[in-house]
């Protein structure tokens, strides 16, 4: 079946950049996305990608795609406090069936 | 985007009573709508898929007779756990697609705040 991996854990300073990365197996997914998870919270679609594409950005958010690899990025430029949070990978298919979660992964940031 | 409620946001119940979550959305027709629950720094698992008026589709592992779903409307869902025991207890969160304003958004799915239960 389809698996989504995250890392489990980031922490960078204020005013850096952060990279999550994910790793996933399915190569027929259409739309690839990034959602942010506060504390307590549901979750908040950040941006997705097409699988056609290689690179989206939207201001302090670059997402790059290898397809051949199936291997997804997120860049968040100038991280602030507030982006601490956690951040899931996801993969879903045309029509929206189902989406597959990554793991998540943690992103503290430090002033 | 959609606005997409949960009720109640937290709920403790004894075990072995049965506990009702709704998922409303406020601005949008879910046609389709998602059960999704979440253990403690784990990623979120799908329950189970439901489409107004008809019955919820469930993915493997979970027990329709003890999760039971109902989409009534294009706006609720309801959850409802049956005879809560300990390990149900876990943050259950609802999202949905459908049409806003006549469009149909079926390449985003909105997602509730999520529901904490809590069974003692």
């Amino acid at each position: 079946g389809e698996d989504v991996e995250q890392s489990l854990f980031l922490s960078v300073r204020e005013g850096d950049s952060s990279v999550i990365n994910c790793t996933y197996t399915d190569s027929s997914s259409t739309y690839l996305y990034w959602y942010k998870q506060e504390p307590g919270a549901g979750l908040q679609l950040l941006t997705y990608i097409f699988s056609n594409m290689d690179m989206k950005q939207d201001q302090r958010l670059t997402v790059l795609l290898n397809k051949k690899d199936k291997h997804l990025s997120l860049r968040i430029a100038d991280t602030q406090t507030g982006d601490s949070a956690i951040y899931f990978c996801a993969e879903g298919n045309t029509g929206f069936q189902k989406l597959v979660f990554g793991t998540g992964t943690r992103l503290l940031v430090s002033p | 985007g959609a606005v997409v409620s949960q009720h109640p946001s937290w709920v403790i119940c004894k075990s072995g009573t049965s506990v009702k979550i709704e998922c409303r959305s406020l601005d949008f027709q879910a046609t389709t709508m998602f059960w999704y629950r979440q253990f403690p720094k784990q990623s979120l698992m799908l329950m189970a898929t439901s489409n107004e008026g008809s019955k919820a589709t469930y993915e493997q592992g979970v027990e329709k007779d003890k999760f039971l779903i109902n989409h009534a409307s294009l706006t609720l869902s309801t959850l409802t756990v049956t005879s809560a025991h300990p390990e149900d207890s876990s943050f259950y969160i609802c999202s949905v697609i459908g049409l806003a304003g006549g469009i149909v958004l079926d390449n985003e799915q909105f997602f509730g705040p999520g529901t904490r239960l809590t069974v003692l």
